[in-house]
């Protein structure tokens, strides 16, 4: 399986700042690459496919980038909604899709 | 609007046996591939399995290979997850969501625990 690794595991900042995450993989992706944010008791909601495509109706604030290893996830100024945890996914591989271990993201 | 709703979650003991199903609504079902992902508590997402738009292709993480089986009736507009020799670790949340690469809706997940 393709490994996703994360960081940091928790952030702490404050509204306005501009925060970034990032998620590495153990082996090539391409583009294959999604961000969810969860907030708890709340299922994942996607925020962007395909490493940089937003999903309808995320917020422009969100951005992100990369390819094949190494890939970033940009809020560029952070708001009180944005407090929850942030989740990378590859999709490679129809037989094995495997997710990040997480980024906590919370108000400092 | 889009909604997937879970039911069939329950506590069981090891080496039971639970089948979850999946009712969408809201978009074309047999235009989308599916899936189950699951998220044990305070845990990350991991996802349990996958099925092509017409059930020709199924895949199965190897943590639940042999064990656990997806399929779906496109006349129902229904998901199913037939999960045998549960096992203690198999204790999550379980999600149906759209599609079978990465998922742009989620239910609102059904609880499985396996306990003695």
């Amino acid at each position: 399986d393709i490994q996703m690794t994360q960081s940091p595991s928790t952030l702490s900042a404050s509204v306005g700042d501009r925060v970034t995450i990032t998620c590495r993989a153990s082996q090539s992706v391409g583009d294959w690459l999604a961000w969810y944010q969860q907030k708890p008791g709340k299922a994942p909601n996607l925020l962007i496919y395909k490493a940089s495509t937003l999903q309808s109706a995320v917020p422009s604030r969100f951005t992100g980038s990369g390819s094949d290893t190494e890939f970033t996830l940009t809020i560029s100024s952070l708001q009180i909604d944005d407090f929850a945890t942030y989740y990378c996914q590859q999709y490679k591989s129809f037989s094995s899709l495997t997710f990040g271990g997480g980024t906590r993201v919370e108000i400092k | 609007e889009v909604q997937l709703v879970e039911s069939g979650g329950r506590m069981v003991r090891p080496g039971g046996s639970l089948r979850l199903s999946c009712v969408a609504s809201g978009f074309t079902f047999d235009d989308h591939g599916m899936s189950w992902v699951r998220q044990a508590p305070g845990k990350g997402p991991e996802w349990v399995a996958g099925i092509t738009y017409n059930g020709g292709s199924t895949s199965h993480a190897e943590s639940v290979r042999g064990r656990f089986t997806i399929s779906r009736d496109n006349a129902k507009n229904s998901l199913y997850l037939q999960m045998d020799s549960l096992r203690v670790e198999d204790t999550a949340f379980y999600y149906c969501t759209r599609r079978s690469h990465f998922f742009d809706y989620w239910g609102q997940g059904t609880l499985v625990t396996v306990s003695s």
